[in-house]
């Protein structure tokens, strides 16, 4: 069974930095690219950054772009994402997703349950 | 805004055959697959359809995906009151530094 767990999210100070990170299980980790999705309270679902199967390939979001890293340890079965200088508007839900392919694609066929991240002051 | 237009809402009755579609343009949906997710109240997205028409295992065959042009749609067809969600488009976007986008969703409701 695959499963994706995250953990990492909490409440901070704008400005601050905070580190996600997702547990994956169930499946050839290494295999497939993975992706970061946020949904802010109330509102839809926004991608925040994806990786390819050996870290070749990244990209962000605009809106993280130059804030947050994302990077994966294949050998640990782990995705992460560090954030930096977190503004209020980055305050979500934050979803690990796994690729249906090795590169980076739109679909997402598996998903923790998410990790909420609360940036106020 | 989200550079994927949809509908915000949608309704139907049990049995109904209902639609929803997604809007973009030449640099998303005219170049890219389309996928669609269904999220229910409360939990994380589902994968309903990938590369504009393929269904994952599992997923009914009442979904189906298409794409023409720089649009795309999702069809339901016997609708269910366990249908009632909200459902989202997503495809690549070729001319924006991030390379997902998402539509800004459409709230399906079964009268």
């Amino acid at each position: 069974e695959v499963q994706l767990v995250e953990s990492g999210g909490g409440l901070v100070q704008p400005g601050r930095s905070l580190r996600l990170s997702c547990a994956a299980s169930g499946f050839n980790f290494e295999d497939y690219a993975m992706n970061w999705v946020r949904q802010a309270p109330g509102k839809g679902l926004e991608w925040v950054s994806g990786i390819s199967w050996n870290s070749d390939r990244i990209a962000y979001a605009d809106s993280v772009q130059g804030r947050f890293t994302i990077y994966r340890d294949n050998a640990k079965n782990s995705l992460y994402l560090q954030m930096n200088s977190l503004r209020t508007e980055d305050t979500a839900l934050y979803y690990c997703a796994k690729d249906v392919s090795r590169g980076s694609s739109a679909g997402s066929d598996y998903w923790g349950q998410g990790t909420l991240v609360s940036v106020s002051s | 805004q989200s550079v994927l237009t949809q509908p915000p809402s949608a309704s139907g009755t049990p049995g109904q055959r209902v639609s929803i579609s997604c809007s973009g343009s030449s640099s998303n949906i005219g170049g890219n697959y389309v996928c669609w997710y269904q999220q229910l109240p409360g939990t994380a997205p589902k994968l309903l359809i990938y590369k504009s028409n393929q269904r994952p295992s599992g997923v009914p065959d009442r979904f189906s995906g298409s794409k023409s042009g720089t649009s795309a749609s999702l069809a339901i067809s016997g609708l269910r009151s366990e249908d009632e969600a909200d459902y989202y488009c997503a495809t690549w976007d070729d001319s924006l530094n991030g390379p997902v986008v998402f539509g800004g969703g459409t709230k399906l409701t079964v009268l």
